[in-house]
């Protein structure tokens, strides 16, 4: 059990689109959920926290308005990446949580975006 | 703020050498700390965790222990295997945050036959 899946895992989008990374929890509920940045040889780097039905909270230097997330269900997750530019590419990670104070994160595949 | 350094990579070794991958961290109060394992392509799995000092951390013959007064939580195994092959985080989640982890920058681990 706690199985998280992304998709896609791999996107390619040209200079100034917007992409959209679902975030799943496929079996359990996830009153939390983390999106991640991922640089090559890099640790992880978190960009938001998202609570179901709440706001997300952004950490510090990331672009909220460039990086919208969405946690309309409790199982469901969305970071859409708006007009995208080379440096935005990366490994996206996300990461679901069952609730508030639980201690384990169950972390999806990830998702390797190009921005051409 | 809280931090999390582990020891650089790659590290390369043979089948069933000793592997130790130091980890410190820096926190106010009494975090709690983790091991995650990223295997090629996969996405990130927790290896153990402790959540107070003195714990220790075991599964799949990797250990670690919970060190309040040296603020580390180095990872141990005696005897790898090529599947062991991976990169490993160092991670803490502090008592103030909802589950936030603050990462190290990880450690590949290269074992060879």
């Amino acid at each position: 059990g706690a199985v998280v899946s992304q998709h896609p895992s791999r996107v390619i989008c040209k200079s100034g689109t917007s992409v959209k990374i679902e975030c799943r929890s496929l079996d359990f509920q996830a009153t939390t959920m983390f999106w991640y940045r991922q640089f090559p040889k890099q640790s992880l780097m978190l960009m938001a926290t998202s609570n179901e039905g709440s706001k997300a909270t952004y950490e510090q230097g990331v672009e909220k308005d460039k990086f919208l997330i969405n946690h309309a269900s409790l199982t469901l997750s969305t970071l859409t990446v708006t007009s995208a530019h080379p440096e935005d590419s990366s490994f996206y990670i996300c990461s679901a949580q069952r609730s508030q104070g639980a201690y384990e994160q169950y972390f999806g595949p990830g998702t390797r975006l190009t921005v051409t | 703020g809280n931090s999390v350094t582990q020891m650089e990579g790659p590290v390369t070794l043979s089948e069933e050498a000793f592997l130790t991958i130091n980890c410190t961290y820096t926190a106010t109060g009494y975090p709690s700390l983790f091991w995650y394992v990223q295997y090629p392509g996969e996405g990130l799995q927790l290896l153990l965790k402790a959540t107070k000092a003195d714990d220790k951390g075991s599964n799949k013959g990797f250990e670690a222990t919970y060190r309040k007064e040296t603020t580390s939580f180095h990872l141990e195994k005696g005897s790898v295997q090529v599947s062991d092959s991976a990169v490993y985080f160092c991670a803490l989640r502090s008592t103030d945050s909802w589950g936030k982890l603050q990462f190290g920058a990880g450690t590949q681990v290269v074992v060879t036959p």
